[in-house]
């Protein structure tokens, strides 16, 4: 069956410009999470969604970073202004509502932003 | 704060060796668990996972862990290690058993595989 899918795989952008990430994740999977991989580093959690609402958005590190699920599915990272510091993979990981009890997140394969 | 440490950097084995992978966390209650790999240019995949009950639990690929309370430990083990381990691997906690809840992952053990 699908899986978590993540686009684009690869991004590049100068510093100073805009990108948007996107996640699909697995359907019926009410629970959305994205996470930013630095190199060399675990995954560190950026913000929560349960459907359409953000439920937890404290690890996103500036004001810069915005994320959006509006329908409850697909869900959207957007980076303003990137700087240096803001490359690394990003990782989309969905579950499904623990309501038969706690659940392992699925991970997409990530997409790797490169900032010049 | 939720804490996970994985101590070893990384590790290389022979193949057909043994291994451990070692995983301490730092809550006070007891946080659901699990174990990720990651190959190159790949994102996580699940390998086992402890919510409760049975403390050795098994795995996908021959992999096991097993939880003890008294250590705070959730270590990793395979009997006999194929090329095909070689890869990064990380331990998770979490305090809603992946669901509800962000998982806080160690910084990773990267596992090399001799001939």
């Amino acid at each position: 069956g699908a899986g978590v899918s993540q686009s684009p795989r690869y991004k590049v952008a100068k510093r100073g410009q805009d990108v948007a990430l996107r996640c699909d994740p697995i359907s019926g999977h009410v629970s959305l999470f994205w996470y930013q991989q630095a190199l060399g580093q675990g995954p560190e959690f950026l913000t929560y969604f349960q459907n359409e609402a953000q439920l937890d958005k404290s690890g996103l590190p500036s004001d810069r970073f915005f994320a959006e699920r509006p329908e409850g599915s697909v869900s959207t990272l957007k980076i303003q202004r990137t700087q240096q510091e803001d490359s690394a993979v990003y990782l989309c990981a969905s579950s499904p509502k623990g309501g038969q009890g706690p659940q392992p997140q699925h991970f997409g394969d990530g997409t790797r932003l490169s900032i010049l | 704060a939720q804490s996970v440490t994985q101590p070893d950097i990384h590790i290389t084995v022979s193949e057909g060796a043994s291994l451990e992978l070692r995983c301490n966390y730092s809550y006070g209650a007891t946080p659901y668990l699990f174990w990720y790999v990651q190959s190159p240019g790949q994102g996580l995949q699940l390998l086992l996972k402890y919510f409760s009950g049975d403390t050795l639990v098994q795995g996908i690929k021959g992999f096991e862990a097993e939880f003890k309370r008294s250590q705070s430990s959730f270590n990793l083990r395979k009997p006999s290690v194929h090329w095909s381990d070689a890869a990064e691997y990380f331990c998770a906690v979490s305090l809603y058993g992946g669901s509800q809840g962000n998982l806080i992952f160690g910084k990773g053990t990267k596992l090399s595989v001799k001939p």
